[in-house]
């Protein structure tokens, strides 16, 4: 039981490049999420999804594309990296109450260490 | 406005004492969820525990509880006869709005670090 499967663990990238990075679930869960976490910032969501072929923003948006075209998979795309971007990031999914389920707990991926330079 | 405070950057605690680690909220929304992860340096979130705005009993969990003060509007986590592995960051998260109308967005605190001392 894999859980949530975020690759790859660390990368680094240099300004202006771009790359997806991918997370997938085999719990069947329906809502998916990134976040991102920096240094005495907490956890921040990026974007979300509710179900396949539903997505929308978080509080921090800006320089990330995702899209859900099945229920397992949600890649969260940098279109072109900043420094800014440094940071660590998080997959997360659980059950929807959208469709009938109770979510008392997110499974978090591993996340990905990600160094903009 | 912060939806999560979480005032104690760090805490220094001898093992085998209790611990409360502090969480306060800010919503307007009558229905609402909180919860516990913990995060240790390998970086995985961990779950912990969760409590509903209605419940009507603070949530408990092995050694883990949660002093749900309402009108407060704090819901600290009370770790009992702490150990060296509960050496963690530990977040706080809100989820807003009732759990049947799709509102699973997490909102999280900045995070407490919380050291076990032998």
């Amino acid at each position: 039981n894999a859980g949530v499967t975020q690759t790859p663990k660390f990368q680094v990238l240099k300004t202006g490049q771009s790359m997806t990075l991918q997370c997938a679930q085999d719990m069947n869960h329906e809502y998916m999420s990134w976040y991102r976490q920096d240094p005495g910032m907490g956890l921040r969501l990026i974007h979300y999804s509710v179900g396949a072929g539903i997505t929308d923003q978080g509080e921090v948006p800006n320089g990330y594309n995702v899209s859900r075209s099945t229920t397992e998979d949600f890649p969260l795309r940098l279109l072109s990296a900043a420094p800014s971007q440094t940071s660590v990031y998080f997959c997360a999914s659980s059950y929807s109450s959208l469709k009938g389920g109770i979510n008392y707990g997110y499974t978090f991926g591993s996340g990905t260490r990600l160094t903009v330079v | 406005a912060q939806k999560i405070t979480q005032t104690q950057p760090g805490m220094f605690v001898q093992e085998k004492e209790a611990v409360t680690l502090d969480c306060t909220y800010d919503t307007s929304d009558p229905s609402y969820g909180l919860f516990w992860y913990k995060q240790p340096s390998s970086g995985e979130m961990i779950f912990l525990i969760y409590q509903g705005s209605y419940d009507q009993q603070n949530a408990t969990e092995g050694r883990y509880s949660l002093n749900f003060q309402k009108a407060r509007k704090s819901a600290n986590l009370v770790i009992s006869a702490s150990q060296l592995g509960d050496s963690a960051m530990y977040f706080c998260a809100m989820r807003e709005g009732p759990i049947n109308f799709g509102n699973e967005k997490l909102t999280f605190g900045t995070g407490t670090r919380l050291t076990i001392i032998p």
